[in-house]
């Protein structure tokens, strides 16, 4: 079964700097695509970024990129120039489409940015 | 495109009531998911419905269900409300096809008392 972990429950970080969230996953699929999604106190879930397994490059988007590591199963989020905007839970996401869709979350990590 | 619409935001119901969530997807998604957060359990998967038919299911008991109608909104129902479904529904939408991702809802906070 496939699983998705996110071993830091919370993460801080002073704005304008650059923070790294980390998660693993463990799946036995070649083909699937892997999402970093940010939850504010509005609870609307955001896609922020997202990778596709086949592609090597890490994907980037504005402040947003990601460490893609297939071998290791391992997919980590950076933040540049951390805003006071960007706090918020933010999950990471693992999918594979099988006939139908189903995201399988990690636990969820807690971005504090201090001013 | 509007987003996807959940209805209602905040709803509280009585343990053995009965419940209905509705979402409406955006305008060409035929798949709609359906999640439960809690801060014990984290997201869940309950359902996904795509062109009115339940394609998987989560390992949720008997009392959730759901549908989807004509239009690809989709409802779901919990039964015989106990105090542990208390939580964030979210629901999601997302096109037909490998590359797309899920689109999601503001969600409905059922508290039950």
């Amino acid at each position: 079964a496939q699983t998705v972990t996110q071993s830091q429950p919370e993460m801080s970080v002073q704005e304008a700097e650059t923070v790294t969230l980390s998660c693993t996953y463990d799946t036995s699929e070649s083909d699937y695509y892997l999402f970093w999604y940010k939850q504010p106190p509005s609870r609307q879930m955001i896609l922020v970024i997202r990778q596709e397994a086949y592609k090597q490059q890490n994907a980037t988007e504005n402040r947003f990129s990601v460490n893609f590591q297939k071998a290791a199963k391992s997919f980590s989020l950076k933040i540049s120039d951390s805003q006071l905007g960007d706090a918020a839970m933010y999950f990471c996401a693992y999918d594979v489409f099988s006939g139908t869709y189903k995201y399988i979350f990690g636990t969820g990590t807690r971005l504090k940015v201090l001013a | 495109k509007a987003g996807v619409t959940q209805t209602p935001r905040y709803l509280i119901k009585t343990r053995g009531q009965q419940v209905t969530l509705s979402c409406s997807p955006i305008s060409g998604h035929r798949s709609v998911s359906w999640y439960q957060q809690t801060p014990g359990q984290g997201l869940q998967f309950l359902f996904e419905y795509f062109s009115e038919t339940q394609r998987n299911k989560g390992n949720f008991p008997g009392r959730f269900s759901g549908r989807q109608f004509s239009n690809s909104r989709s409802e779901m129902n919990v039964s015989t409300l106990e105090l542990g479904d208390s939580a964030l529904y979210l629901c999601a939408s997302r096109e037909e096809g490998s590359n797309t991702e899920a689109f999601f809802g503001q969600g409905t906070r059922l508290t039950v008392v």
